[in-house]
């Protein structure tokens, strides 16, 4: 069983929806970085988070660390958010290397 | 400011063929550096990480190595390519903080 398990797999929704994808982990973390994989593979930062909630534009991302959850909202989609969402988190202890484990991604797809 | 660069972006390969790829990183000094390896419909899996040069370590035993011969160089490499390596090759750089920077990739296929 993956340590990262996000939800769901595959998302369609139309534009302007309020969007939620879920990730959940069965380890001790002291990080977890939502991260963006556009259609040409490129990834990019979009949180990195230890505790509480960060908002960025029309994203907002949350954890419970009690729970091992976090969730990345988006809100007022746009055809532009299509792309495959990640989940990643720091497990503790933290060796030097600082490796992270990622969950499978949520493909999302917002349709004009 | 700092940037990642990898090469070549695509790559095709038969099998039993060698393989090298390159990573560089600009801006900023004694990086840790990682390989990460993305195969279809699967996640990440972190490869190699490297917190100085000649310091390789690795999470996955495998016919790939890597090697750091510089500080801000970082090459992945193969003596003979299976299918199974075939996938999405990705680079990033953490500076010992927890946020990582990622290139933009190389798209390996072994025929």
């Amino acid at each position: 069983k993956n340590e990262v398990e996000q939800s769901p797999q595959n998302l369609t929704a139309q534009e302007g929806e309020f969007i939620t994808i879920n990730c959940s982990y069965s380890v001790g973390i002291s990080a977890l970085h939502w991260l963006q994989q556009h259609p040409g593979g490129g990834i990019v930062s979009l949180f990195m988070l230890s505790s509480g909630k960060k908002k960025h534009g029309r994203l907002i991302a949350t954890i419970n660390i009690q729970e091992k959850h976090s969730s990345l909202h988006i809100t007022a989609s746009h055809p532009r958010d299509s792309a495959v969402y990640i989940c990643a988190v720091l497990k503790v202890p933290a060796n030097t290397g600082n490796q992270f484990y990622f969950g499978t991604g949520t493909s999302l797809t917002v349709i004009p | 400011s700092q940037t990642i660069h990898q090469w070549p972006a695509t790559l095709v390969q038969p099998v039993g063929s060698p393989l090298s790829l390159e990573c560089t990183v600009e801006g900023t000094s004694n990086p840790n550096l990682y390989w990460y390896r993305q195969a279809a419909g699967r996640g990440l899996q972190l490869l190699f990480y490297s917190v100085g040069i000649g310091q390789i370590s690795s999470e996955v035993p495998q016919n790939l190595s890597a090697s750091r011969p510089q500080d801000r160089q970082f090459i992945l490499s193969s003596k003979k390519l299976l299918l199974s390596d075939s996938g999405f090759y990705l680079c990033a750089w953490s500076r010992g903080g927890y946020e990582q920077y990622f290139g933009p990739g190389t798209r390996l296929t072994v025929t």
